[in-house]
């Protein structure tokens, strides 16, 4: 079975950095890039960027470019997306999701990890 | 980089068809044939619906079809069902590898 499991939701204070994952399993990750999308409370949904896991290839949105990273690990077939300082606007439900090379479809999710940032 | 834009809802009753709109512009949706549509319910994931020459992901309904002319793609639902009711989404590539959302439409069956 093809799917992605994300790391758990997490409560932090402004300032603090943050890493989460989402590691893929029952695929080849060739053919693949893993996106990730945010969506703050009550809104919808906003592309940030994603990672070629085969040759860590990254694409960011100039909405988040220089405010995360995005990474990965070919090892465990995982991407990482990652703050070095969080800001309360930062708090939000974050999907990752596999896109298919080509059409760009993201044809599967993960089940999301939720991030909390308060003082 | 503006997200494409939807009607923030649309409502119907049992067994009608809705069209949902999603606007861009000649450096998005009117440029690339890569527009994809997503489901998504409340506490879920969104959901893979819909990309036009692709076949529909398993489990997802044949009242489900798209269309695409000039900057606007559109996604009807026919024999509109309780289920349905949901958000939905559009999704395409803009240009320069970025990508972009449309703002998300909620519809409700009456």
């Amino acid at each position: 079975e093809v799917q992605l499991v994300q790391s758990g939701a997490e409560v932090k204070k402004p300032g603090e950095s943050l890493k989460i994952s989402c590691k893929g399993s029952g695929y080849s990750r060739s053919s693949y890039w893993i996106g990730w999308v945010r969506q703050m409370p009550g809104k919808g949904l906003e592309w940030m960027g994603d990672i070629y896991l085969s040759d860590s290839d990254t694409r960011y949105s100039p909405s988040f470019q220089g405010q995360v990273t995005i990474s990965a690990d070919k090892s465990t077939n995982s991407a990482h997306l990652q703050w070095s300082s969080l800001k309360a606007s930062d708090t939000a439900m974050y999907w990752c999701a596999r896109q298919e090379a080509g059409s760009d479809v993201f044809d599967v999710w993960g089940q999301g990890t939720m991030v909390i940032v308060s003082a | 980089q503006s997200a494409l834009t939807q009607p923030a809802s649309l409502s119907g009753f049992p067994g009608q068809s809705i069209t949902i709109s999603c606007t861009g512009t000649s450096s998005d949706i009117g440029s690339y044939n890569l527009v994809s549509w997503y489901q998504q319910h409340p506490g879920k994931p969104p959901k893979f619906i819909f990309f036009e020459g692709r076949e529909r992901p398993s489990g997802v309904s044949n009242r489900f079809s798209a269309s695409k002319s000039g900057n606007t793609a559109s996604l009807t639902i026919s024999g509109l069902q309780a289920d349905d009711e949901a958000d939905y989404y559009c999704f395409s590539y803009a240009g320069s590898n970025t990508f972009v959302f449309g703002g998300g439409t909620t519809v409700a069956v009456l």
